[in-house]
């Protein structure tokens, strides 16, 4: 069966203090990996996608990386700003052949000045 | 841009009223899609549309009916809902709706079902 599981499921750090969040996957077939950053009440905004095992994309302070099984995302040196729920999705085939996002459960990262 | 707009960003309704909410996006895409999320859960796929037509849905409950007007607007209408249908319902669209599409969601409609 299709799984996405995010840890931790909290995070807290403090200002400047890097650290990483996981995402681990199975997935028959994967289309492409998701990172999105969700706000309270707010809707997800995108921040990168993975497509193969070895792709890495940067975006100030954070970077994504995959491997087959899982991706991380990195963050450098966080600012309270980047306090947010952090949401991985990847897109698994269904048998009638459409394509659908599987979400983690997401980590809220607390990020304390 | 990736904007998608949704309209109202609040509604508080009653079990025997019928409201709609709505969303619109202008970037060209041709996949749109529906999703509940409760509090400190991931979205739930309910509805995606293709092209203007029905393409998944996932098991919804008649209560919802989607709507998709045009290739930019995308319609949820709702009816005798119940109040564990209080929650936040995202728009997302894609290019298309083949892999490796990236979605982009709305800010979402807060949903109070008294």
């Amino acid at each position: 069966e299709d799984q996405v599981t995010q840890s931790p499921e909290a995070l807290r750090l403090q200002e400047g203090e890097s650290s990483s969040l996981n995402c681990s996957y199975t997935v028959s077939g994967l289309r492409g990996l998701f990172w999105y950053r969700q706000d309270p009440g707010k809707g997800p905004e995108f921040l990168f996608t993975l497509y193969s095992a070895g792709e890495e994309k940067e975006k100030e302070r954070l970077k994504a990386t995959l491997t087959k099984k899982e991706s991380f995302l990195h963050i450098t040196a966080p600012k309270p700003e980047d306090s947010a729920t952090y949401l991985c999705a990847v897109q698994a085939t269904l048998s009638s052949g459409t394509y659908k996002y599987i979400f983690g459960t997401g980590t809220r990262l607390k990020v304390l000045a | 841009d990736t904007e998608v707009t949704q309209t109202p960003k609040h509604l508080v309704m009653g079990m025997t009223n019928k409201k709609s909410l709505k969303c619109e996006q202008h970037m060209g895409h041709r996949a749109m899609y529906w999703y509940k999320q409760k509090a400190k859960k991931p979205p739930e796929l309910m509805f995606v549309y293709s092209y203007e037509k029905l393409s998944i849905n996932e098991s919804v409950p008649s209560r919802f009916s989607p709507e998709c007007p045009n290739s930019s607007l995308l319609n949820l209408h709702l009816h005798a809902l119940q109040p564990e249908d209080s929650a936040l319902y995202l728009c997302a669209s894609s290019q298309g709706s083949a892999g490796g599409n990236i979605q982009y969601f709305g800010a979402g409609t807060r949903l109070s079902v008294l």
